[in-house]
């Protein structure tokens, strides 16, 4: 079984601090996706990575992906009370055979901004 | 912009009761997924679905659960009995392909008592 671990698990800053999320496994995945889930609704993707030390921007979030295709960390500058949320990681394998897209997903970091 | 809809997006039920989540996913994808969140843990893969069969399946996907896509446009997951254990939130997912985004429905939070 291939996990992923997300850290921190809850974080709470105040608006315009910075925060760092990580997500790690043992596992080489094939891509890593971050989702943004709002409560009552399902998980909304934010950023697909697909190559070792892949860096990419969404205004404020920066997702780079480790070169190893093993982590994945998210970025994010000046932390605005809209940025509230569940912040998830999901990765699908490179594991042989036939891949029909399931996701494994890591625990999620519970982000609160406050005013 | 299409979406993915689940109904209904609460349902209780008696332990040992028969429930049915049903989903709509986007009309021109052909990968379809459940996944469940118990509350507090992460999500879940329970099971993919293509070509109108099950392709891959997780160990929580035990004979008690079942999926169809009876006509062509609705994505169903039945759990025959449900237990105490199932109470969760579950989410229907679907894709055109098992490289592309996937895309969540609302989830449907199933409530065992």
């Amino acid at each position: 079984t291939q996990l992923l671990e997300q850290s921190p698990q809850f974080l709470s800053i105040q608006e315009g601090e910075n925060l760092t999320v990580y997500c790690n496994s043992s596992s080489v995945f094939s891509s890593l996706q971050w989702y943004r889930q709002e409560p009552g609704e399902g998980p909304v993707l934010l950023v697909t990575v697909v190559t070792g030390g892949e860096v990419k921007k969404l205004k404020r979030l920066t997702f780079q992906f480790g070169d190893a295709r093993k982590d994945s960390s998210l970025h994010i500058t000046a932390a605005q009370p809209g940025d509230t949320g569940l912040y998830l990681c999901a990765a699908r394998s490179t594991a042989g055979g036939t891949s029909y897209g399931k996701l494994t997903f890591g625990q999620g970091t519970i982000l609160t901004v406050h005013p | 912009e299409p979406e993915v809809t689940q109904t209904p997006s609460h349902q209780v039920t008696q332990m040992g009761q028969e429930v049915i989540l049903r989903c709509v996913p986007i009309s021109n994808h052909l990968y379809f997924y459940w996944y469940r969140q118990i509350l507090g843990q992460k999500v879940e893969f329970l099971v993919s679905f293509y070509n109108n069969e099950i392709s891959e399946k997780s160990e929580i996907f035990d004979d008690q659960f079942s999926v169809e896509r009876p006509d062509g446009s609705n994505f169903t997951l039945k759990i025959r009995s449900t237990k105490l254990e199932d109470s969760a939130m579950y989410f229907c997912a679907s894709t055109l392909g098992p490289k592309n985004i996937q895309y969540f429905g609302a989830g449907t939070r199933l409530s065992v008592l």
